[in-house]
């Protein structure tokens, strides 16, 4: 059974500084990651994908991949008061467009 | 383009109706998935289609539960009889070969 495990926090960070969200996932064979971001009562929406080893940014987000591991994590540089909200790992096992599994979230807390 | 569009966005109904919740994928995508989220639970994927054809539907918790798709632009999630614990929200996304995956503003359930 393909899981995704994340810490579901709250993660409370101060303006300005980093956020580290870290994701763990159990099928070995998965291919494609993607992190969204969820605000309370809406819908989730794709930040950022990765599909190989190694660190992606994205203006102020980095996403990191460790296959070896198993491990996907995001950073939020000069985290904002509206970066506060439930960020949630998703992972793709199949190269086409079979479901994601997604783990249950972070809830992202950044204090002015 | 609008989104994917779902109806109802809120639903509250008696332990025994029937719910049927509906969406309209973004045109264009040849994949939709209906989704559920919960706070016990976080977002589980129920059933998803390729080219309107259902392709798993091992998410389902049962057979109260049913989905069909019977064209590219419109899809129906029933639930007959409904019971308390399928409140939740339900969400519908879609996407184009394996791409980012958009999802609707949700259908939130609740069953008294």
């Amino acid at each position: 059974q393909k899981e995704v495990e994340q810490n579901s926090g709250p993660l409370s960070v101060p303006e300005g500084a980093i956020a580290s969200l870290n994701c763990t996932y159990s099928d070995r064979v998965s291919q494609s990651f993607f992190w969204y971001r969820q605000y309370s009562g809406k819908s989730p929406e794709l930040i950022m994908s990765i599909y190989s080893n190694g660190d992606k940014e994205d203006g102020r987000f980095t996403a990191q991949l460790n296959k070896a591991s198993q491990y996907v994590s995001l950073l939020i540089r000069d985290s904002q008061p509206s970066d506060s909200a439930t960020y949630l790992c998703a992972v793709n096992t199949g190269g086409g467009a079979d479901g994601l599994t997604f783990g249950k979230g972070t809830h992202l807390i950044i204090q002015p | 383009d609008a989104g994917v569009i779902q109806s109802p966005r809120h639903e509250v109904t008696e332990m025994g109706q029937e719910v049927t919740l509906r969406c309209k994928p973004i045109s264009g995508h040849n994949s939709l998935f209906w989704y559920r989220q919960t706070m016990m639970r976080g977002l589980e994927l129920l059933i998803y289609f390729n080219n309107n054809v259902p392709i798993d539907d091992s998410g389902m918790p049962e057979d109260r539960f049913s989905a069909k798709m019977p064209n590219a632009s419109f899809s129906t999630l029933k639930i007959q009889p409904s019971e308390p614990r399928d409140s939740a929200v339900y969400f519908c996304a879609s996407t184009w070969l394996g791409g980012e995956l958009f999802f609707g503003e949700g259908s939130r359930l609740t069953v008294l």
